[in-house]
This record gives C-alpha cells, structure tokens and sequence, in this order.
C-alpha cells in the first residue's frame, strides 16, 4: 500500500520569508500523481499544485513550487515570499494514475506565518 | 471553474435519526465522487468512492449499511448517516473529480453533531 509522510507536524515562517515543507512517498508505481492541498482555518481544502510523475520539470505555481526526486521519492513544496494567508494545513497526497484513483494524505503540517 | 458545493455545512440531529448530506459540482461533470471524514488535527479518511450509476466501493472498517452512498448523476452524490450516534458526530468532506482528469475539488464540508 501507499503511504505518504510529512514528518514536520508545524513549522513557521516570516512574512516575505521562504519555507519548505517535506514530504516523503512509498510506492512500487513508476506513474503516478503527486499533489499539495492546502486547508486554512475554514477547513475548505484548496488544491495548491500538482505533479506527474513522468515529468521530470518541476511544478511551479506562481509563488509555490516543488522539488520532485522521483528516485528518492521526495516530494517537497517551497512557498516564496510568504504571506499571511498562506497560515494553513498543507497536506501532501499521492494517487496512482488512472481516471479512478484515490487519494492517500500524509498527515499534515501546520504552516504559521509570523509578522 | 471546479466549484464543489456541500449542503448543508452544519447539522445537529439526535441520536437514532438519519441525516442526508448533498454533495454537487456546479460547473463539471464528475462520474467519481470521494466521501472523506476528517477528525478534529487530523488528517482526511477517506470512507468511499463513489461512481455515478454504480454501487459505491467503501474502506475497510467503514459500515455500508451505516453510511449509504448514491451517486445519481454526473453532478450530484449524497451520503446518508442512517441511525446516527454521537461517535458519529465529525466533519464530512466530499470531493469530485472531473471526468479525464487526475485531480480531485473539495466540497467546504459538513459538520455533523449527534446529540
């Protein structure tokens, strides 16, 4: 079975500030699709960016980007210049290609953005 | 685009009752719909996928005569808690996604209170 691992329940950051997030990924898949959701006070989970994995360019979008190492199944978010808004629970998750995957979350990391 | 609704977003029912949960995508067809249950710091379980036209496929551990699932159209899954008691008070979150795609939208959820 999947699993997926954050192994930093909270970290913190300063506003205008860059922080990375950490996540780890166990499968025997060569496809699949890699993604970080974002889930602030309101509980709404937002999708924030995704990954294929047969693509070896990294996902960016616009302030948020990841670092992919297919091999060392690694799969880390970097925000740049960071803002109040982005305080929230970011949960990496992993889903095997296919129009009928599901999704398997690590357990998160508590992102607190400080003046 | 890739708007999902929930209705309602807070329930209070007593203990015994049946409770009707109304997931939707207003602006996508989705034949999979995922049910997910999220406790208080934690992270998302998912309880059952739901494909539209078709019986549901559900975890393991989670009740299918307890938590009943239809997925009746392309827009629209409805999860029903039948007979609820208090340890079945949480945050419910669907998610749909749209048809071709590998990636899921979050409903902002349901809290449900049994008392």
């Amino acid at each position: 079975a999947q699993t997926v691992t954050q192994s930093q329940p909270e970290m913190s950051v300063q506003e205008a500030e860059t922080v990375t997030l950490s996540c780890t990924y166990d499968t025997s898949e060569s496809d699949y699709y890699l993604f970080w959701y974002k889930q602030p006070p309101s509980r709404q989970m937002i999708l924030v960016i995704r990954q294929e994995a047969y693509k070896q360019q990294n996902a960016t979008e616009n302030r948020f980007s990841v670092n992919f190492q297919k091999a060392a199944k690694s799969f880390s978010l970097k925000i740049s210049d960071s803002q109040l808004g982005d305080a929230a629970m970011y949960f990496c998750a992993y889903s095997e290609a296919g129009t009928a995957s599901k999704l398997t979350f690590g357990t998160g990391t508590r992102l607190q953005v400080t003046l | 685009g890739a708007v999902v609704s929930q209705h309602p977003s807070r329930v209070i029912c007593k203990s015994g009752t049946s409770v009707k949960i109304e997931c939707r995508s207003l602006d996508f067809q989705a034949t999979t719909m995922f049910w997910y249950r999220q406790f208080p710091k934690q992270s998302l379980m998912l309880m059952a996928t739901s494909n539209e036209g078709s019986k549901a496929t559900y975890e393991q551990g989670v009740e299918k005569d307890k938590f009943l699932i239809n997925h009746a159209s392309l827009t629209l899954s409805t999860l029903t808690v039948t007979s609820a008691h208090p340890e079945d008070s949480s945050f419910y979150i669907c998610s749909a996604r749209p048809e071709a795609r590998n990636e899921q939208y979050f409903g902002p959820g349901t809290r449900l209170t049994v008392t």
